[in-house]
C-alpha cells in the first residue's frame, strides 16, 4: 500500500447510528487532516492533527469526532448525523505545515438517510 | 481570511486545444499554492507544486505560473486530451499555517 487510503469507499448509514471512517498514511507524514466536500461547495477543513496532537478544529458539530492513534492512522466517528451531513470526506497527509505539499486519499462517499 | 477564486467555472474544448485555467486569491502571504485534479466522486491527484518564491513549476504537458504580488496563478495544460478531462482545484497555503484554502474549481471537459 502507499500514499492515504481511505476506508470505506462508500457508506450509508441512518441518522441514528454509529460509524467510523478510517484513514491511513503510508508516506511517513506526521501531519494528517480531515476534509469535508459537499455538492458544488469548495473543500471544508474539518481537522488537523500534527504529531497525533489536534492543532485545529474548524467549528466542526461534535457529532463529528476524530481520533489520531498515532501518525500513519486517523478515524473520523460519525454519530447522529443529518442528511446534509452527506458528503464525500477526504483524509490528507503533509509532512509538517506541508512545505512539499499535501497527499489526499480517495474519500469516502457518506450517505445519510 | 484566504478567498481563493477559480474562473472558469467550466470550460469545453475540443481535443488538441490547449487549456488556460485562472486562479486567484485575497492574501498575498502565501507559502505554497498546489494545483490538484479531481475525476468524478475520486479524490485529489495532486498535479503541480509552486513554492511562494518560485514563478513557475513544469510537469510534462502541465505548466503552472505564480504571480503573488498579484494574487493569481495559472495553469496551461498543451494539447488537451479527452483524458484531461476532470476538475482542477487550486489551493492555497498562508505561511504559518496547516489550513489549505481551495477554490471552487474548474471542470473541464475534453470533447474527442
Amino acid at each position: 500500500e502507499t500514499g492515504v487510503t481511505q476506508t470505506p469507499r462508500h457508506l450509508v448509514m441512518g441518522m441514528t447510528n454509529k460509524k467510523s471512517l478510517k484513514c491511513e498514511q503510508h508516506l511517513g507524514h506526521n501531519a494528517m487532516y480531515w476534509y469535508k466536500q459537499s455538492a458544488k461547495k469548495p473543500l471544508e477543513l474539518m481537522f488537523v492533527y500534527s504529531l497525533e496532537e489536534r492543532v485545529e478544529n474548524n467549528s466542526v458539530p461534535s457529532r463529528f469526532s476524530p481520533e489520531c492513534p498515532n501518525s500513519s492512522h486517523l478515524f473520523l466517528h460519525l454519530h447522529t448525523l443529518q442528511p446534509e451531513d452527506s458528503a464525500l470526506y477526504l483524509c490528507a497527509s503533509s509532512q509538517g505545515q506541508g512545505a512539499d505539499g499535501y497527499t489526499f486519499g480517495s474519500g469516502t462517499r457518506l450517505t445519510v438517510v | 481570511k484566504q478567498e481563493v477564486t477559480q474562473i472558469p467555472a467550466a470550460l469545453s474544448v475540443p481535443e488538441g486545444e490547449n487549456l488556460v485555467l485562472n486562479c486567484s486569491f485575497t492574501d498575498s502571504a502565501i507559502y505554497n499554492l498546489q494545483w490538484f485534479r479531481q475525476d468524478p466522486g475520486k479524490g485529489l491527484t495532486s498535479l503541480l507544486l509552486i513554492q511562494s518564491s518560485q514563478r513557475e513549476q513544469t510537469s510534462g504537458r502541465l505548466n503552472a505560473s505564480l504571480d503573488k504580488s498579484s494574487g493569481r496563478s495559472t495553469l496551461y495544460i498543451a494539447a488537451s486530451q479527452p483524458g484531461d478531462s476532470a476538475t482542477y482545484l487550486c489551493a492555497v497555503r498562508l505561511s504559518n499555517d496547516y489550513k489549505l484554502s481551495f477554490g471552487a474549481g474548474t471542470t473541464v471537459t475534453v470533447r474527442a
